[in-house]
């Protein structure tokens, strides 16, 4: 029974460039959350998915960042036209409870390095 | 927003010697949860309190839920290298709210040999 799936574990890209963060959550799982780590900042929510619905997107930039958890297939989290104030870890977690009640099982993240 | 202070926020201690660190928000919590990263990997969950008072225990490792359920303290007995890590709380707000969990900065927990 695997657990979270996040790829590419480390990811590069020029200002400018687009981002694609995938994160499989656990099986049974439909809740999908994702955060954005920095150091000395701790975990940041961003957005909250359900297959198919965007729950809670409050943390999200407005400008350049999307999430989607389409009916077949990982949960995409895209970054559009990089920069590197961008650069972070990037944590999908998901659970079996909506809300967060039963916890939740992180992946181990995608790094995001822009230069 | 609902914001959770945690501290300290780094401690290095010896290998078998005790500490806690504490976990405080003005905001009460439905539940309160606990989570140890490594560097390099994402956060894994320790434990879940719900009562306010209750207590629970993994193997040194013991976790308390304030009565008013608005903090929380973490206690190592005998601590190990091994427990070297950050460690993390984050609670869901009881007044509801579909974005789930609220993290705190952390304490970032050293164990010298």
């Amino acid at each position: 029974n695997a657990g979270v799936m996040q790829n590419p574990r480390h990811l590069v890209r020029r200002r400018g460039q687009e981002a694609r963060l995938r994160c499989s959550p656990m099986k049974g799982h439909s809740h999908v959350y994702w955060y954005r780590q920095l150091p000395e900042e701790g975990l940041k929510f961003m957005v909250y998915l359900q297959k198919e619905n965007i729950i809670d997107e409050s943390g999200m930039p407005k400008e350049r960042f999307s999430a989607e958890f389409p009916k077949e297939g990982p949960s995409i989290l895209r970054i559009q036209q990089v920069v590197r104030g961008d650069s972070a870890a990037y944590f999908c977690a998901s659970s079996p409870l909506a809300g967060g009640k039963g916890g939740y099982t992180f992946g181990s993240g995608t790094r995001l390095t822009v230069v | 927003t609902q914001l959770l202070e945690q501290s300290p926020q780094f401690l290095s201690i010896q290998e078998g010697e005790n500490l806690t660190v504490y976990c405080n928000s003005s905001s009460v919590f439905s539940s309160l949860q606990w989570y140890r990263q490594e560097p390099g990997e994402g956060p894994v969950l320790l434990v879940t309190v719900v009562t306010g008072g209750e207590v629970k225990k993994l193997k040194r490792l013991t976790f308390q839920f304030g009565d008013a359920r608005k903090d929380s303290s973490l206690h190592i007995t005998a601590a190990q290298p091994g427990d070297t890590g950050l460690y993390l709380c984050a609670g869901v707000y009881s007044g509801g709210g579909a974005d789930g969990l609220t993290f705190g900065k952390g304490t970032h927990l050293i164990i010298q040999p």
